[in-house]
């Protein structure tokens, strides 16, 4: 299927610490997004690469793609309390609209 | 900044009874998407649509749902006659591009079907 399976499931670090979710996927793809939901409120959109990319940053989050491996990660530096949210991947194919993996939970802790 | 606002944000039903969920897309976006969450779970595509039609729909999107866009601002999602498996948050899209844009989302429908 298209879509994206998020792993680790579940991933609780100390505040300061980094953390990093992977993304992988089973089809071509025309782009791969990441997004954040707050404790089961709407998905809020952190960044956006296309599959002729392979890495982009936005302030404290770095995203890389690997189209031979169909994969993708998701790395927040240097943490913070604040980031606790659910991070999901998600793909978008020519013929398929978005959709989404399962996510990872990730707990930050003071 | 502009938003996708949806309402209500909690509706409970009874099993059998037609829901209407509705949306208000940010105003020059022209794509329209639901995508359902059963409490813990993933983000379920339902269906997008554009240019007053349904562009895709996914095998959730049966014949119990429906789609419409009444006016130049509404984008609603009705189910006929409600399951208990329905019970789920329901979330609202909209795009100005089909493809290579960010999805912008409301802060969901909470629908309890009992």
């Amino acid at each position: 299927s298209q879509q994206g399976e998020e792993d680790p499931q579940a991933l609780s670090i100390q505040e300061g610490e980094n953390a990093t979710m992977n993304c992988s996927y089973k089809t071509s793809i025309n782009n791969l997004q990441w997004y954040r939901q707050n404790s089961g409120r709407g998905l809020v959109h952190l960044i956006l690469i296309r599959s002729n990319e392979r890495e982009k940053h936005s302030g404290r989050l770095r995203v890389t793609l690997d189209t031979s491996k169909k994969s993708s990660s998701l790395l927040i530096t240097a943490s913070r309390a604040a980031d606790t949210a659910s991070y999901f991947c998600a793909t978008d194919a020519w013929n398929n609209d978005m959709r989404f993996g399962a996510g990872t939970r990730l707990t930050v802790k003071p | 900044e502009p938003e996708v606002t949806q309402t209500p944000s909690h509706q409970v039903t009874q099993m059998g009874q037609e829901v209407i969920l509705r949306c208000v897309p940010i105003s020059n976006h022209l794509y329209f998407y639901w995508y359902r969450q059963i409490l813990g779970q993933k983000v379920e595509f339902l269906v997008s649509f554009y240019n007053n039609e349904i562009s895709e729909k996914s095998e959730i999107f049966d014949d119990q749902f429906s789609v419409e866009r009444p006016d130049g601002s509404n984008f609603t999602l009705k189910i006929r006659s409600t399951k208990l498996e329905d019970s789920a948050m329901y979330f609202c899209a909209s795009t100005i591009e089909n493809y290579n844009t960010e999805a912008f989302f409301g802060q969901g429908t909470r629908l309890t079907v009992v």
